[in-house]
């Protein structure tokens, strides 16, 4: 079955400092990933997503994230976080056969003035 | 071009009672999706419609939710009656046809049952 783990709940940074969100992913064949952003009251926006090719995908609002076949990871980062950055991260998984998102349980990032 | 859009944004009934949810997805995309958050859980996925059908509907939580998607626009998920566990926050999502395109999605309606 496949599966998403994002495992930390909520992650903590400095205004300015780099950020690191983690996602690791169980699939079988070749996955299909995405972050997706919620901001207060606000419905899920995408960031960006990883289908084929490149690694590094770069994204919305200066958000990259990194593929990494060997380690099932797609961990999403930003050089240089803004408070406005804060808010909850979900990152998730794509069924090719169904089409359906299978998610990770969400990271709510805080950024720190 | 207007977003995915449901309606309303949130909703409190008491338990027994009925509630429909309304979703309308982006012109043109023909794969609509519902999910639901369980507070602090991930988001599960309800079901798929494919124009008006009905694709996958596995993560519907039993009968007492009945989704619709008339003349393949706009969907409503009704939920009959509803129970304490229902609530959390429901989204709706639309895509077109292809696995690689991102889904766009609503802000969904977020339903508190007491």
């Amino acid at each position: 079955a496949q599966s998403v783990a994002q495992p930390e709940d909520q992650v903590n940074v400095a205004e300015g400092n780099p950020l690191t969100v983690k996602c690791t992913y169980s699939v079988s064949g070749n996955p299909y990933l995405f972050w997706y952003v919620q901001y207060p009251n606000r419905g899920l926006q995408f960031l960006l997503k990883y289908i084929t090719g490149d690694n590094l995908v770069k994204g919305s609002y200066g958000f990259e994230a990194e593929f990494n076949k060997s380690q099932t990871s797609f961990h999403l980062k930003k050089p240089s976080a803004l408070v406005s950055d804060s808010a909850l991260y979900f990152c998730a998984v794509r069924d090719t056969g169904t089409y359906k998102y299978i998610f990770g349980t969400g990271t709510r990032l805080k950024v720190l003035a | 071009e207007a977003g995915v859009t449901q309606f309303p944004s949130h909703s409190v009934i008491e338990k027994g009672q009925t509630v429909t949810l309304r979703c309308d997805p982006i012109s043109g995309h023909d794969n609509l999706y519902w999910y639901r958050r369980v507070m602090g859980k991930e988001i599960k996925f309800l079901l798929h419609f494919v124009k008006e059908s009905k694709q996958d509907e596995s993560g519907m939580p039993n009968n007492r939710f009945l989704a619709e998607r008339t003349g393949g626009t706009y969907s409503t998920l009704k939920v009959q009656p509803a129970e304490l566990e229902d609530s959390g926050v429901y989204f709706c999502a639309s895509s077109q046809e292809w696995a690689n395109t991102e889904a766009f999605f609503g802000q969904g309606t977020r339903l508190t049952v007491v």
